[in-house]
């Protein structure tokens, strides 16, 4: 299995600063179409998670751009230009490049300091 | 608006059988692939399994593999995932996912998820 290690585990923020999320892969991402199938979820307090990101960088509908995706073969970032409070949540890697056998990270809780 | 609504978990008993249900709306159903992810209490997301635009093809995770089903109805645009055989480690919160294709991907990736529905194996 493709195992996705995630960093920091937690990460107290500002509001208004910036925030980063690291995501390593055991196995490079890159798909044989070219494709590199990392996407990013949001899971806010109580709620389903949410895409925020596919394939590494790509922001789906209505998700701010202060949200970016960056990286390839085996490591990923997730980064937040600036903290908002409705930013506070838990955010996973997830790989869709081994389908159907996907694999997520282990999350990285996103708090208010 | 893509709405994905599970209903059906509750309290079972090791060894027990629970069939969760998803009703799904506002898209093609029939034209995508759907799975089950389910996060356990105080861990991380875990794929369980998918199935097919047309139920062709369905795949499960190792550690179900012989106990869990899925399987879909296209008429009435609703997802399955029939249990048996539950156990302690089965405790989560199970949520129906949908499969979609962006532009000219190979793969599909999961982009909208339910609200979830939890499962509780206790005696």
């Amino acid at each position: 299995d493709v195992v996705l290690t995630q960093s920091p585990l937690s990460l107290p923020v500002t509001l208004g600063q910036p925030a980063s999320i690291s995501c390593r892969s055991s196995q490079s991402l890159v798909y044989s179409d070219g494709n590199t199938y990392l996407n990013w979820l949001q899971q806010r307090p109580g709620q389903s998670p949410r895409r925020l990101i596919y394939k590494v960088s790509n922001r789906d509908s209505g998700v701010p751009d202060r949200f970016s995706g960056s990286g390839s073969g085996t490591d990923f970032t997730l980064k937040i230009s600036r903290v908002e409070a409705e930013d506070v949540g838990v955010y996973y890697c997830m790989q869709g490049t081994h389908w159907p056998q996907v694999t997520f990270g282990g999350g990285t809780k996103v708090e208010i300091k | 608006e893509v709405q994905l609504v599970e209903s059906g978990g509750g309290l079972v008993q090791p060894g027990g059988s629970l069939r969760l249900s998803c009703a799904a709306s506002g898209f093609s159903f029939n034209s995508y692939w759907m799975t089950w992810v389910r996060r356990a209490p105080g861990k991380g997301l875990e794929w369980v399994a998918n199935i097919k635009e047309d139920g062709s093809e369905k795949y499960h995770v190792d550690s179900v593999r012989g106990r869990f089903t899925i399987s879909r109805d296209n008429a009435k645009n609703s997802l399955y995932l029939q249990m048996n055989s539950l156990r302690a480690e089965d405790t989560a919160v199970y949520y129906c996912a949908r499969e979609g294709y962006s532009g000219y991907d190979t793969l599909p990736q999961v982009d909208y998820w339910g609200q979830g529905t939890l499962v509780t194996v206790s005696s």
